[in-house]
C-alpha cells in the first residue's frame, strides 16, 4: 500500500545543533514534496516544497534534500533554537498536481537550551 | 499569517446533533480542503473542492458533507453527530496560478470537536 513514514519517537537535541528529520514513502512517483511545521493545537504551516528535479532546496536555516532513487527526503534545521520545537510533516501529491495531499504522521523536535 | 478561518475553536455537543463547521478563506483561492487528524496522526482528506460547486470526497471516508457556493466558504455538515466524530477537523486552501508556490496549503486553526 502506499505509505509514507516518519520517525514516531521524537528528537531530541540540543540547542545549537543540526536536527536531521527524515522522510520515507513508497509506492509513490511524486513531482514534489512538501514540509510543514505543527505547533500543539493548530493547523500545519508550510516551510519548504522540493520538486523532483531538486536535489537540494534551502530557505534561511532550513535545507531539504529529496532522493528519489532512495524514495526519501531529508529535512535539516541548523543552528537550532527551543523556538524550533514543534512537530515536523513531510507531504505529497500523489495525483501529479491536484494538489491532494498525503502527510505522514510527523516527528516531534525538542530543542533543549 | 494564513487569512483562512474556523469556527469554532472548540465544539462539545452530544450525539445526535447536527453541526456545521465553517471555514473561510480571504486569499481568493479555488482549492479548499477539509482534513480530520487525531492526536498524534497524520492528517487524513475528508473532502476536496476545485472551485464553486465543485466538491469530491477524500481518500478517508466521511459521512459529512461538504458544500461550496461561494469562492472563500467551505462550511463541512454532519447529520447526526456520533461519538466515533469526535477528532480535530482543518480546513484548507491552496492556489492553482503562480506568484505563490504551487502546491503550497494554506491551514486555518482548526475545530476541536468532542462529541459525548
Amino acid at each position: 500500500s502506499q505509505k509514507i513514514e516518519q520517525n514516531s519517537e521524537a528528537l531530541n537535541i540540543q540547542e545549537g545543533k543540526t536536527a536531521t528529520l527524515t522522510c520515507n514513502y513508497t509506492n509513490y512517483s511524486p513531482a514534489y514534496l512538501q514540509w510543514y511545521r505543527q505547533d500543539p493545537g493548530r493547523g500545519p504551516v508550510f516551510l519548504l516544497l522540493i520538486r523532483e528535479n531538486e536535489k537540494e532546496k534551502r530557505k534561511e536555516r532550513l535545507k531539504v534534500t529529496f532522493d528519489t532513487t532512495l524514495k526519501q527526503s531529508l529535512f535539516h534545521i541548523t543552528a537550532s533554537q527551543p523556538a524550533d520545537s514543534a512537530t515536523y510533516l513531510c507531504a505529497l501529491d500523489p495525483t501529479g498536481g491536484y494538489n491532494k495531499l498525503i502527510f505522514g504522521a510527523g516527528t516531534r523536535l525538542a530543542v533543549h537550551p | 499569517e494564513a487569512d483562512i478561518y474556523q469556527t469554532p475553536r472548540y465544539l462539545v455537543i452530544g450525539t445526535g446533533k447536527k453541526i456545521t463547521l465553517e471555514c473561510s478563506q480571504t486569499m481568493g483561492h479555488d482549492k479548499m480542503y477539509w482534513y480530520q487528524q487525531d492526536p498524534g496522526m497524520e492528517l487524513h482528506l475528508i473532502h476536496y473542492s476545485y472551485g464553486v460547486n465543485s466538491t469530491e470526497k477524500g481518500d478517508l471516508s466521511s459521512e459529512s458533507t461538504v458544500s461550496r457556493i461561494r469562492t472563500e466558504h467551505f462550511p463541512l455538515t454532519l447529520e447526526s453527530a456520533r461519538p466515533s466524530h469526535t477528532s480535530q477537523y482543518l480546513c484548507a486552501s491552496s492556489a492553482s496560478t503562480s506568484g505563490r508556490v504551487i502546491g503550497e496549503q494554506f491551514f486555518g486553526p482548526g475545530t476541536r470537536l468532542t462529541v459525548l
